[in-house]
């Protein structure tokens, strides 16, 4: 079974601020990769993915995240944070090859930007 | 257009009670899951529903009984719950289950 880790559960920063969420996973086989990110009162949506290909994926909203599979990782990065990405956000992993399979997060990290 | 829409946005029931979740896509995706979060958590796998048949049971009480009539509408039906069950009952659809995964806004549920 998978695993997923976020090393940041609360982060706090000031507006235009560069950042960096970290993601590992623990999985012997192929994953694919995703950061969902909670709105306040919203539901979840997908930032970005990665299922193969150019290790470096860009998302929405000028996120990005680079997949380095010696690491296990897959961190979220932005280069200037804005007030309007006060939101939760989450790492998940599956596993394809064997049919549909549910997702499973990380445990979510909370980032509030103050302006 | 890669709506999931979720009805009811609230529900209040009471531990003797039974009533139903409803989920609906139109996105012609044929794999479906239910997922429970509990507030400040991530969302934690119930069950996925793929080609309309149920391919995975997290180990979920049976007081939750999940249905998929079609291949556009996952239920979950709700039984004698526990005050521990209210949490926000999360809907998902994708289009082969080995691919992106889009979320219903939920529905909050809470238990007396």
């Amino acid at each position: 079974a998978q695993s997923v880790s976020q090393h940041n559960h609360h982060v706090i920063l000031s507006e235009a601020a560069s950042l960096e969420l970290g993601c590992n996973y623990s999985y012997g086989g192929t994953v694919n990769l995703f950061w969902y990110v909670q709105y306040p009162g919203q539901h979840l949506q997908l930032l970005l993915k990665y299922f193969s290909g150019d290790p470096l994926v860009k998302g929405i909203k000028g996120f990005e995240a680079e997949f380095i599979k010696s690491k296990f990782s897959f961190n979220l990065r932005k280069p200037s944070v804005q007030w309007s990405d006060t939101a939760e956000y989450f790492c998940a992993v599956n596993a394809p090859g064997g049919g549909a399979d549910g997702l499973t997060f990380g445990k979510g990290t909370h980032l509030i930007i103050q302006p | 257009d890669t709506e999931v829409t979720q009805t009811p946005k609230h529900l209040v029931m009471g531990m003797t009670n039974k009533k139903s979740l409803k989920c609906e896509q139109h996105m012609g995706h044929r794999a479906m899951y239910w997922y429970k979060q509990k507030a400040k958590k991530p969302p934690e796998l119930m069950f996925v529903y793929s080609y309309e048949k149920l391919s995975i049971n997290e180990s979920v009480p049976s007081r939750f009984s999940p249905e998929c009539p079609n291949s556009s509408l996952l239920n979950l039906h709700l039984h004698a719950l526990q005050p521990e069950d209210s949490a926000l009952y999360l809907c998902a659809s994708s289009p082969s289950g080995e691919d992106t995964q889009y979320f219903g806004p939920g529905t909050r549920l809470t238990v007396l």
